[in-house]
């Protein structure tokens, strides 16, 4: 049962730059706990992508940033290359004392 | 390098029971959290339990509590899941992912920072 609402999809054509919201609530997000965001591409498992907020892993390229702002986060990914393919969820954690993830979203080189 | 490989998937009957475990390797396992996220076929990421770093402490999703349980074997460096009375809604590839988090021994404190870092490659488990 997710509780941080993303767009489905969103696509772009190489080069071009895209953003993913991540919508929660006063219970989550909105409660001061940090966004996390994970890659998945097709086949593999999920990927750390972006942790607390608008930090990155070593080895993921700066042409992945996230920011947080009241109950929202997003996630911008700059020069979009074909091997972005791939669902993307942001995740937070919630004062229920578990963890929430993303409807996730598919993004799409053209 | 850090790794950590699922095993004890397969398909089950409903109301039957399985057991997961998860080998971890590459870091110092005692000092980290560890989790199981799920995701049904076609479908999105879902949180399924945690275990604070020495196994005293675990929570769930509302979705398997009091089915599902979670623990861990320190000196063994794994991770388990037993699930009992599974349902056809239980289908999925079960990940095991360690948290992001630290126990820090001069401190004496867990630095919780809630998230996942490293996620191994899953194991399938079908209900049917």
């Amino acid at each position: 049962q997710s509780v941080l609402t993303q767009p489905p999809s969103v696509s772009g054509a190489p080069g071009q730059r895209v953003t993913i919201s991540c919508t929660g609530s006063s219970s989550n997000i909105g409660s001061g706990y940090e966004v996390h965001w994970y890659q998945q591409l097709p086949g593999t498992a999920p990927k750390l992508l972006i942790y607390r907020n608008t930090e990155r892993p070593s080895g993921v390229p700066d042409r992945f940033s996230g920011s947080k702002s009241g109950t929202s986060a997003s996630l911008a990914i700059t020069g979009l290359q074909a091997d972005d393919e791939a669902v993307y969820y942001c995740q937070s954690h919630d004062i229920s004392l578990t963890y929430v993830f993303g409807t996730g979203t598919t993004v799409t080189v053209l | 390098q850090v790794q950590l490989v699922e095993s004890g998937g397969g398909v089950v009957q409903p109301g039957r029971s399985l057991r997961l475990s998860c080998a971890a390797s590459g870091f110092t396992f005692t000092n980290h959290g560890m989790h199981w996220v799920r995701q049904a076929p076609g479908r999105g990421l879902e949180w399924v339990a945690v275990t604070s770093y020495d196994g005293t402490t675990e929570f769930y999703a509302d979705s398997v509590k009091g089915r599902f349980t979670i623990s861990r074997d320190n000196s063994k460096n794994t991770l388990s899941l037993q699930m009992n009375s599974l349902t056809t809604e239980d289908t999925a590839v079960y990940y095991c992912a360690k948290d992001g988090g630290y126990y820090d021994i001069l401190t004496g404190y867990y630095y919780f920072y809630y998230y996942m870092d490293v996620w191994g490659k899953g194991t399938t488990v079908t209900v049917s």
